[in-house]
């Protein structure tokens, strides 16, 4: 199947700092990423939908200036949490849809840790 | 809004057991449903999804699913799992225009003793 990465799989910032997440579509192009966020024992919350060559469309609730997104290309999509606080600290787990088998994959999320 | 309700939050089970797991949606349009699997320290995986036609499902690893429109729901059964099966399971729904947005439910810990 249709394979996604994410990088850094693990990260600790100060508070304060930002933080960068790369997800990937290693085979397969994208036009559309997904960013959820995970809480320990609680379901995926989905923050915004990244779409190439365009702006992303951020859920209701979700602060557009502290989780920016950039979707570059086909195969690349980027949240980066500006000025972290401790309780930015989650899984963050992104996924891509494969157009040619009609399906959305998921990356192995990263787990940010805000001191 | 749409919305997804798992309904046990904690399943424990021990080996061959039957397992149904319980997914209620609420959206009145036309939708996608999903059940995917989230093993210990792995990504989500799909295990099964329903676009159209034939209600019942089968899917990955002995999982089914049925879809029963009149009751919103959306349920997952294995006839005999393993220890193997000891995951997370989360059901999801896609609102068929809205491009691939997926709402999740809850998710269910499944535990399966050996």
């Amino acid at each position: 199947g249709a394979v996604v990465s994410q990088h850094p799989s693990r990260v600790i910032c100060k508070s304060g700092t930002s933080v960068k997440i790369e997800c990937r579509s290693l085979d397969f192009q994208a036009t559309t990423m997904f960013w959820y966020r995970q809480f320990p024992k609680k379901s995926l919350m989905l923050m915004a939908t990244s779409n190439e060559g365009s702006k992303a469309t951020y859920e209701q609730g979700v602060e557009k200036d502290k989780f920016l997104i950039n979707h570059a290309s086909l195969t690349l999509s980027t949240l980066t949490v500006t000025s972290a606080h401790p309780e930015d600290s989650s899984f963050y787990i992104c996924s891509a849809i494969s157009t040619s088998v009609n399906e959305q994959f998921f990356g192995p999320g990263t787990r940010l840790t805000v001191l | 809004a749409q919305s997804v309700s798992q309904h046990n939050h904690h399943v424990i089970l021990s080996e061959a057991a039957s397992l149904e797991l319980g997914c209620n949606y609420s959206y009145g349009g036309t939708v996608n449903l999903f059940w995917y699997v989230q093993y210990p320290g792995q990504h989500l995986q799909l295990l099964l999804k329903y676009f159209s036609g034939d209600p019942l499902v089968k899917g990955i690893k002995g999982f089914e699913a049925e879809f029963i429109k009149s009751k919103f729901s959306f349920n997952l059964r294995k006839p005999s799992v393993q220890w193997s099966d000891t995951a997370e399971y989360f059901c999801a729904v896609n609102n068929y225009n809205q491009g691939g947005k997926l709402i999740f439910g809850q998710g269910t810990e499944l535990s399966v003793k050996p």
